[in-house]
């Protein structure tokens, strides 16, 4: 399996463009989150879906910030407009019940 | 309300030297228990995880961890470090029922230097 696959992997943007940020999970987890990391805050979870219908998004930060699941295999998290606040690597992981969260490489994302 | 704490920020070590790090939670129940590495630039890759059992579990990379239900705790140890386990350790809960069982609770995380 080629685990949770995120895109892209780097991201420059100026403020105010629109981010979209893309995961594909592992095929067959019925669970998906998007994490947001930073030196200042660490590991924040932001939102998490449960076969492709969001269960708790109360770590969004605002409502520039929205995520989409379509189906089982495809999630997005898009950010707009972007601002310089939110630069932060964005991690993407999936997983089954009861079990470990196989975690993508990342989305480092730099706002200027 | 549910949390992990990791009380260690940041530890060094010498090459060789043991290696303990920390981990309390606070939860309803026995919960599962998770240790994940992120090495700089990285992912989080698990290193071992707690179900049931023997409370003494082995991981990858030559790392145990002790479940110790009467003190919330999970410690991670490993008995000689070498200077590729540099990098930032978390501490994770999941709950074993419920709808939300998928869900982790992360530890902030401990980051551990080792000195040659």
């Amino acid at each position: 399996d080629a685990g949770v696959i995120q895109s892209p992997r780097h991201e420059v943007t100026e403020m105010g463009q629109e981010v979209t940020l893309r995961c594909k999970p592992i095929s067959g987890h019925d669970y998906l989150f998007w994490y947001r990391q930073t030196m200042m805050r660490g590991l924040e979870l932001l939102i998490y879906f449960n076969n492709n219908v969001p269960i708790d998004d109360s770590g969004m930060p605002e409502d520039r910030f929205s995520a989409k699941m379509p189906n089982a295999s495809f999630s997005t998290l898009k950010i707009q407009p972007s601002e310089p606040r939110d630069s932060a690597v964005y991690f993407c992981a999936s997983t089954t019940s009861r079990n470990e969260q196989f975690f993508g490489p990342g989305t480092r994302l730099t706002v200027l | 309300a549910q949390s992990v704490t990791q009380p260690d920020i940041h530890i060094t070590v010498s090459e060789g030297a043991s290696l303990e790090l920390r981990c309390n939670y606070s939860y309803g129940a026995t919960p599962y228990l998770f240790w994940y590495v992120q090495s700089p630039g990285q992912g989080l890759q698990l290193l071992l995880k707690y179900f049931s059992g023997d409370t003494l579990v082995q991981g990858i990379k030559g790392f145990e961890a002790e479940f110790k239900r009467s003190q919330s705790s999970f410690n991670l140890r490993k008995p000689s470090v070498h200077w590729s386990d540099a990098a930032e350790y978390f501490c994770a809960v999941g709950a074993r029922y419920g709808g939300s069982q998928g869900n982790l609770i992360f530890g902030k995380g401990t980051k551990l230097s080792v000195k040659p």
